[in-house]
């Protein structure tokens, strides 16, 4: 089934260290690829997209995500990790066919320790 | 600040009853698109308005409906409310003209229903 998988559901990491979250989708063709973080109380924000091109994509607050054709996976990263980042982190795709609608995964909860 | 605003914030109401949640996005944005995030479902993707017109729908009930005015605000219903339609309803804008495009769409704070 066509799907967006985030494998890990919580991750706890201390402050200044480095951060991976993962996500891969199972779709025919390669859809648009987003990540949205969810601060407590408030809407979502986009970090990043990738549609094409450099596989390496840059977003704001310090993160970057690296697209895997050959592993279906769009992992985000971020090299030191701020107490301000916890948050969750939604992984969404718009599929390859039809309009812009999103698509996300279930999210990843993260937690920064000091 | 998105830009994005949905009214109200919060709303309480009983089973049984129908609401109306509202957006309004930002300015010079035609396409807005609704979404349910709760703890079983997640955040799902319920329909999509570009200029006045319906361009997609999702896993929308049918007790529930939207439309897009022509001052472009949206607005949701939801009716013979049931407590699983508790959840937090985000409504979200784009300059997509509703085919694919990958335009960015930014959220609004949400509004959280509660059905008691």
């Amino acid at each position: 089934a066509q799907s967006v998988t985030q494998p890990d559901i919580h991750i706890t990491v201390s402050e200044g260290a480095s951060l991976e979250l993962r996500c891969n989708y199972s779709y025919g063709a390669t859809p648009y690829l987003f990540w949205y973080v969810q601060s407590p109380g408030q809407g979502l924000q986009l970090l990043l997209k990738y549609f094409s091109g450099d596989t390496l994509v840059q977003g704001i607050k310090g993160f970057e995500a690296e697209f895997k054709r050959s592993q279906s996976s769009f992992n985000l990263r971020k090299p030191s990790v701020h107490w301000s980042d916890a948050a969750e982190y939604f992984c969404a795709v718009t599929p390859p066919f039809g309009t812009d609608k999103l698509i996300f995964g279930t999210g990843t909860r993260l937690q920064v320790f000091p | 600040d998105s830009g994005v605003t949905q009214t109200p914030k919060h709303l309480i109401t009983a089973t049984g009853q129908r609401v109306t949640l509202r957006c309004s996005p930002r300015s010079g944005d035609l396409s807005v698109y609704w979404y349910q995030q709760s703890l079983d479902q997640g955040l799902q993707f319920l329909i999509q308005y570009y200029n006045g017109e319906e361009r997609a729908k999702g896993n929308i009930l049918e007790r529930f409906s939207a439309q897009q005015f022509p001052d472009l605000h949206s607005e949701l219903n939801l009716s013979s409310l049931e407590l699983g339609d508790s959840a937090l309803y985000f409504c979200a804008s784009s300059v997509s003209t509703g085919a694919r495009s990958g335009d960015t769409q930014y959220f609004g704070p949400g509004t959280r229903l509660t059905v008691l």
